[in-house]
């Protein structure tokens, strides 16, 4: 069955701390997709980024940063140089690609990141 | 603008009763889907569409009905049967796996 870990709750950092947002998964299918949803205090999910599960390549936005690896079934996320307005819960997210339908797209606990000034 | 729009943002029910959350996307997407989100839980799934006029129960579905009727519209309904209702709820469409979903704004719903 599908399932996503994300085992830190809350982090707290202070400002310019590199911080990672543990994210672990669980799959039975060989294609499926991987994202993370920043949530502000606002609400709103916003979406950072998607991997599909046969591109292994680490990324880099900014100071944001991804490193997937298959082998140990996880997709951490790296904040460098860590701000204030990066304060908010993450959220690591699953979705299989099950006969290319669209399937469940599950969520983790989400980590609540607090970076102190 | 293309996006998901829920309404109302703050709703209150009182005991026993049925309320309905609204959810509208213009953005010709075929799936949606229901999230509740509770302090430490993080997003549990309720209901999902993949096609107009078809859903599927998600890990929580008891005390929630949902119609597809639209492409655009999936309403959920909190029933009487709901216990604990009071939780943010968040709608969400994608156009498929590969794709991003795009979130409304959420409702928060309190049972007073």
């Amino acid at each position: 069955a599908q399932k996503v870990t994300q085992a830190q709750t809350e982090i707290s950092v202070v400002e310019k701390e590199d911080v990672t947002l543990d994210c672990v998964y669980e799959t039975r299918d060989t294609t499926y997709y991987l994202f993370w949803y920043k949530q502000p205090p606002s609400g709103e999910l916003v979406f950072l980024i998607r991997r599909n599960s046969f591109d292994e390549q680490n990324e880099i936005s900014g100071r944001y940063s991804w490193n997937f690896q298959k082998s140990t079934s996880s997709f951490n996320f790296t904040i460098t140089a860590s701000q204030v307005v990066d304060s908010a819960v993450y959220f690591c997210a699953l979705s299989e690609a099950l006969r290319g339908a669209t399937n469940k797209l599950i969520f983790g606990t989400g980590t609540l990141l607090a970076v102190q000034p | 603008d293309g996006g998901i729009t829920q309404s109302p943002k703050y709703l209150f029910r009182k005991e026993g009763q049925n309320v309905t959350l609204s959810c509208e996307q213009n953005l010709n997407h075929d799936a949606m889907y229901w999230y509740r989100q509770d302090p430490g839980q993080g997003l549990r799934l309720i209901y999902y569409s993949q096609i107009v006029n078809d859903f599927q129960k998600g890990d929580i579905a008891e005390g929630y009905s949902v119609s597809r009727e639209k492409k655009e519209s999936f309403p959920l309904t909190v029933t009487s049967a709901q216990k604990n209702p009071t939780a943010f709820y968040l709608c969400a469409s994608l156009q498929s796996s590969n794709t991003e979903a795009f979130f409304g704004q959420g409702t928060r719903l309190t049972v007073v």
